[in-house]
């Protein structure tokens, strides 16, 4: 597509149990990054793929958050055991270069954990 | 985690009238972006500063790479009811960081 796809756009999720968002980048995007944004503030960092090799997963807040990109195209973000503080929007960004200077955001994908 | 300096944090003014935001950082950064963000939507680019004292136009938005590389404004001139939104700074650090820092957002209402 034209642009970065998330999905869900809404997921509710009940407190422990796990869940998985999907990002189908740009057709060609070399470099995909997960961002986490809290109500009323800007996007963190989580993890930053280039290709199918997670470089970076520093943002990642606990075990519970594992990221993957096993053909270096579409990207699944899972929480296990989601808490109320996963509450969040996790937003995916992709960009064409292996060093980014443009990146294009998804919509992303609303979590409320209950 | 970290996130730069973002100022003001919401701002409410009347349309045509001119707004300023700015972004301070502690931090030297090689990149300042300027994104959008509407409600239910992904942050959108609206301009991209890639040298120190850069200044960039894209329509009525203009923004300024600090000297410092610690620091960058973005003007948005003649403010219509479109502008409303929420404006963001983003920096990228040097070496081989690739994920961007961001601001903590301006709030942009303009009045009728």
């Amino acid at each position: 597509g034209a642009g970065v796809s998330q999905s869900p756009r809404y997921k509710v999720a009940k407190r422990g149990q796990d869940v998985a968002l999907r990002c189908d980048p740009i057709s060609g995007h070399v470099s995909l990054f997960w961002y986490q944004q809290a109500l009323g503030q800007g996007p963190e960092f989580l993890t930053y793929f280039q290709n199918e090799a997670q470089l970076d997963k520093s943002g990642l807040p606990s075990d519970r958050f594992f990221a993957e990109r096993p053909e270096g195209s579409v990207s699944t973000l899972k929480i296990q055991r989601t808490q109320q503080e996963d509450s969040a929007v996790y937003l995916c960004a992709s960009s064409l270069d292996r060093v980014p200077k443009v990146y294009t955001f998804g919509s992303g994908t609303r979590l409320t954990v209950v | 985690g970290q996130q730069l300096n973002q100022s003001p944090q919401s701002m409410f003014i009347q349309e045509g009238e001119d707004v300023s935001m700015n972004c301070t950082s502690s931090s030297i950064f090689n990149t300042w972006l300027w994104y959008k963000q509407d409600p239910g939507e992904g942050p959108v680019l609206l301009i991209a500063l890639y040298k120190a004292g850069e200044l960039t136009s894209n329509g009525r938005l203009t923004a300024q790479f600090g000297i410092t590389r610690k620091d960058s404004f973005l003007n948005i001139s003649a403010s219509i009811p479109s502008d409303v939104g929420i404006y963001f700074c983003a920096g990228l650090r040097s070496g081989s960081a690739r994920q961007l820092t961001f601001g903590s957002g301006t709030q942009l209402t303009v009045l009728p």
